[in-house]
């Protein structure tokens, strides 16, 4: 059974800094990764999908990496915002006959501080 | 996503009441997802579909129905409401774009609808 960790559980940085944000997964067989961002009351946002072939996908100040053989994947923020601060989830999906399911870690809650 | 809309958004139930949630979306995506966020458990699948008629279990069905008479709407039902089901539903699809180098799939969810139990 896939399992997907995320630390640390919380995170709290001052405005500007640089900042990474770890996601591990037990079962490498994954189709794709995916990061989400959650504001406190509202639904996800997908940031970004990185494909079990690729390393990495950039949008903006936001880079995700992704070592399929080790189970890791990692979302740097470059120059943070107070505006970053949300819920930042990664979700695996399954590949072969679990391509339908996305599994979801418990988060990250990041506090940017102005 | 504008493209996953839920109904309602909130909603407080006495135990034993009975409701639907909708779901609906404007895209033409088969597979069309529901989920549960509650605090340290994070976000586990009620239900799922693969296509409008279709319907399966996910991790977390019980006391729970689903239906999916039409491809662009996903119902889920509680028939009997219980405290254990105050939470936050998610209702989410899934695009599936195909590239020349293969197939993304790429998750997508709608607001949430935070429903209380009494």
């Amino acid at each position: 059974k896939q399992e997907v960790t995320q630390i640390p559980a919380a995170l709290s940085v001052p405005e500007g800094e640089n900042l990474v944000l770890n996601c591990s997964f037990t079962d490498s067989a994954i189709y794709n990764l995916q990061w989400f961002r959650q504001d406190p009351g509202k639904g996800l946002t997908s940031l970004l999908l990185i494909q079990s072939s690729q390393r990495e996908q950039t949008s903006g100040r936001l880079n995700a990496s992704l070592d399929k053989s080790s189970g890791r994947s990692t979302l740097y923020i470059a120059a943070s915002q107070p505006g970053d601060s949300a819920t930042y989830l990664c979700a695996v999906r399954g590949s072969g006959g679990s391509n339908y399911k996305l599994t979801f870690g418990k988060g990250t809650l990041l506090t940017v501080n102005p | 996503n504008a493209g996953v809309t839920q109904t309602p958004k909130f909603r407080v139930l006495k135990t034993g009441q009975s409701m639907t949630l909708l779901c609906a979306q404007d895209m033409n995506h088969e597979y069309m997802y529901w989920y549960r966020q509650d605090p340290g458990m994070g976000l586990r699948l009620i239900h799922y579909s693969v296509g409008e008629g279709t319907t399966a279990k996910g991790e977390v069905p019980d006391g729970y129905n689903v239906s999916r008479l039409k491809k662009q709407n996903f119902l889920l039902g509680l028939e009997s409401a219980a405290p254990s089901q105050t939470s936050v539903y998610f209702c989410a699809n899934l695009s599936k774009t195909v590239w020349t180098s293969g197939r993304e799939y790429e998750q997508y969810f709608g607001p949430g609808t935070r429903l209380t139990v009494t």
